[in-house]
């Protein structure tokens, strides 16, 4: 597709459900990022991937969270036992991996708002 | 938590005035970017200064850096209405592929 396509756009769950949050990564991006961004904050950094490797999970904030990219495209963050303080904005940007400055530049999908009830 | 700060949090000005949005950050950077968020929407890459640069231009932006001081402006001319949106600068990591966001800037432009 033409750009970063993230589904659902938003997302209600009750407390202690589990929730799934999907990411559809420019065609060709091989870098890919979720942050999570609280109401009226900058997003904050949880995970990265470089094609389906995970070289860093240092901000996801416990281990109910989790995420994969098992074919180096599609990516799915999955939220376990979801918890009123994990309501956010979910979002997940791609880039490239080379090309200099390129590389550099993240482009961001609208982002999935997830409401724990 | 957040590289740094922006300063200030909201800003309200006519069409046709300038808007100055300033960022601080803390450690040492590859670069620094500015990105543009319009309500309910995800963010959108405005510009790049690398660590090396003082200043750069384009089209109504100008951004500048001090390194001396880990602090960067993003200056944007002539304003217009659909310029209202949040303002982020996010540092890079020196490999250059890690962003780290401030808390942003929330500019209104009144037409």
């Amino acid at each position: 597709g033409a750009g970063v396509s993230q589904s659902p756009r938003y997302k209600v769950a009750k407390r202690g459900q589990d929730v799934a949050l999907r990411c559809d990564p420019i065609s060709g991006h091989v870098s890919l990022f979720w942050y999570q961004q609280a109401l009226g904050q900058g997003p904050e950094f949880l995970t990265y991937f470089q094609n389906e490797a995970q070289l860093d999970k240092s901000g996801l904030p416990s281990d109910r969270f989790f995420a994969e990219r098992p074919e180096g495209s599609v990516s799915t963050l999955k939220i376990q036992r979801t918890q009123q303080e994990d309501s956010a904005v979910y979002l997940c940007a791609s880039s490239l991996a080379w090309g200099g400055l390129a590389k550099n530049i993240q482009y961001f999908g609208a982002g999935t708002r997830l409401s724990v009830l | 938590s957040q590289q740094g700060e922006e300063d200030p949090q909201a800003l309200s000005i006519q069409e046709g005035e300038n808007a100055t949005m300033n960022c601080s950050y803390k450690t040492s950077i590859n670069n620094l970017q500015w990105y543009r968020q319009n309500s309910g929407r995800g963010l959108v890459h405005l510009i790049l200064i690398r660590s090396n640069e003082r200043e750069k231009h384009s089209g109504r932006l100008r951004v500048t850096l001090d390194t001396s001081k880990k602090s960067s402006s993003l200056l944007i001319t002539a304003s217009r209405a659909a310029d209202t949106a949040s303002y982020f600068c996010a540092t890079a990591n020196n490999a250059g592929n890690m962003l780290t966001f401030g808390g942003g800037t929330r500019l209104m432009v009144k037409p």
